[in-house]
């Protein structure tokens, strides 16, 4: 059984703080991560689609970096903003096409 | 503009009832997914389908039956719904990799 495993499971930080959380993955048969966000009353929405080992994706003041080798990945929010608030999920696909959610980091933004 | 919809935002049903959750895309995509998500877990897939009148079981299929009869719809049946049935229900489709999903019907079974 593989297992996708986030931390922390959630998280408050103050407007302009600079935050990071993990995801750990199954190494063995990767294929690609992937990093959701998903607001509150909204559906989830795509953030990154990292594959190769080293990648390193940027949207604005958030950024995600991916080690297949170790099976982690990063994502980092610089300067959190209240409308950072939300869950994060990241995702792995393996080589067997089969896509494991992690249990995702819910993030809330302090004005 | 990509849309998945849902068509309940808020169900509330009664032990034994038979559930049904419409989900319907309008990309095209040939893959389509349902997931539950319960407090503390991740999505967890029930069943998906790769193609009209395909489906696959997931890894939490008991209690729950799919059809997809269209390219663009997929269901989700309770045949009889239970308490422990109470939850997030997600639907996404995906052509290659990125998965595209609803915005949820929370299901409340009493």
């Amino acid at each position: 059984i593989l297992n996708v495993e986030q931390s922390p499971q959630s998280l408050h930080v103050q407007e302009g703080d600079s935050t990071n959380f993990t995801c750990s993955f199954p190494s063995s048969n990767f294929y690609a991560l992937h990093w959701y966000r998903w607001e509150t009353a909204k559906s989830p929405e795509a953030l990154f689609v990292m594959t190769l080992n080293g990648d390193e994706k940027k949207k604005g003041r958030i950024s995600a970096t991916l080690n297949t080798k170790e099976g982690y990945s990063y994502l980092y929010i610089k300067g959190s903003q209240p409308e950072d608030s939300a869950t994060y999920l990241c995702a792995c696909k393996t080589s067997y096409d089969k896509v494991i959610f992690g249990p995702g980091t819910s993030l809330s933004v302090i004005p | 503009d990509v849309k998945v919809t849902q068509s309940s935002r808020y169900l509330v049903k009664r032990t034994g009832e038979k559930v049904f959750l419409e989900c319907v895309q309008d990309m095209d995509h040939e893959n389509m997914f349902w997931y539950r998500q319960d407090p503390g877990l991740g999505l967890r897939l029930i069943y998906f389908s790769y193609d009209v009148k395909m489906k696959e079981k997931g890894d939490i299929p008991e209690g729950y039956s799919v059809s997809r009869e269209k390219k663009e719809r997929f269901s989700l049946i309770l045949e009889s719904a239970s308490t422990n049935q109470t939850s997030m229900y997600l639907c996404a489709s995906s052509f290659r990799v990125e998965q595209f999903f609803g915005p949820g019907t929370r299901l409340t079974v009493l």
